[in-house]
């Protein structure tokens, strides 16, 4: 069954620096998605990226996030500047077609922010 | 803003009763339910969805209710087994301008042997 990798599996960083989060969608997947789980707590939606856009985001989703589909292949987030409460595991997700089937969740990334 | 509750926090059952989890949504805009099955440390993965125009699913021991007049929907897990603990979220999506998904906070359930 074709999944979902996401790259690293955990990153530790310093507050104040900058991450870059990556995922290599399913390759006939069209739609694009980022979310977050701090631990122990429900999964959040941060962003949708669809044709080279960002096409809805969240609260959360501040101008410290940035997306993008640099190679046509990797799907990245960016966190500019860390803070510690960015500390969870972020889960990068993709679909086919929008609405369809439910979503692919990557394996995640554990973000620490120390 | 949009908000999915979802009932009960924590489900312990006896191995082969049924367990029953409960969510409402706010938005009536709403027309897509997947429900996600996640364990310690793994990812959610999809194990049921309903959408809007439809009033009942069922995969094996897992069948899942929607309410569209109430924007109540359910899943219902019959004969329990240990392996069915987990966490398990409800979900609601909706397009607006892209399409959303609105996680429930979870029903940790356990499956006592």
């Amino acid at each position: 069954e074709p999944e979902v990798t996401q790259t690293p599996s955990h990153q530790v960083t310093q507050m104040g620096q900058e991450v870059i989060l990556r995922c290599v969608p399913i390759s006939n997947h069209l739609y694009f998605y980022w979310y977050r789980q701090i631990l122990g707590q429900k999964v959040e939606f941060l962003v949708s990226f669809y044709n080279n856009e960002i096409s809805e985001k969240s609260e959360i989703f501040d101008d410290q996030f940035s997306v993008e589909r640099p190679d046509g292949s990797n799907f990245t987030l960016k966190i500019r500047s860390t803070k510690l409460e960015d500390s969870a595991m972020y889960f990068c997700a993709t679909e086919r077609v929008q609405g369809r089937g439910g979503y692919t969740f990557g394996s995640g990334t554990r973000l620490t922010v120390v | 803003g949009e908000n999915v509750e979802q009932h009960p926090s924590t489900l312990s059952v006896q191995e082969g009763d049924s367990a029953v989890i409960k969510c409402t949504y706010s938005d009536s805009a709403s027309n897509y339910f997947p429900w996600y099955k996640q364990e310690l440390g793994k990812r959610p993965q999809l194990i049921i969805d309903i959408r809007s125009n439809v009033g009942e699913k069922k995969d094996q021991r897992i069948a899942v209710t929607l309410n569209k007049t109430a924007k109540h929907f359910s899943l219902h897990i019959t004969e329990t087994q240990p392996e069915d603990s987990a966490v398990y979220f409800c979900a609601a999506s909706f397009l607006t301008g892209g399409f959303k998904t609105i996680f429930g906070a979870g029903t940790r359930l356990f499956v006592k042997a």
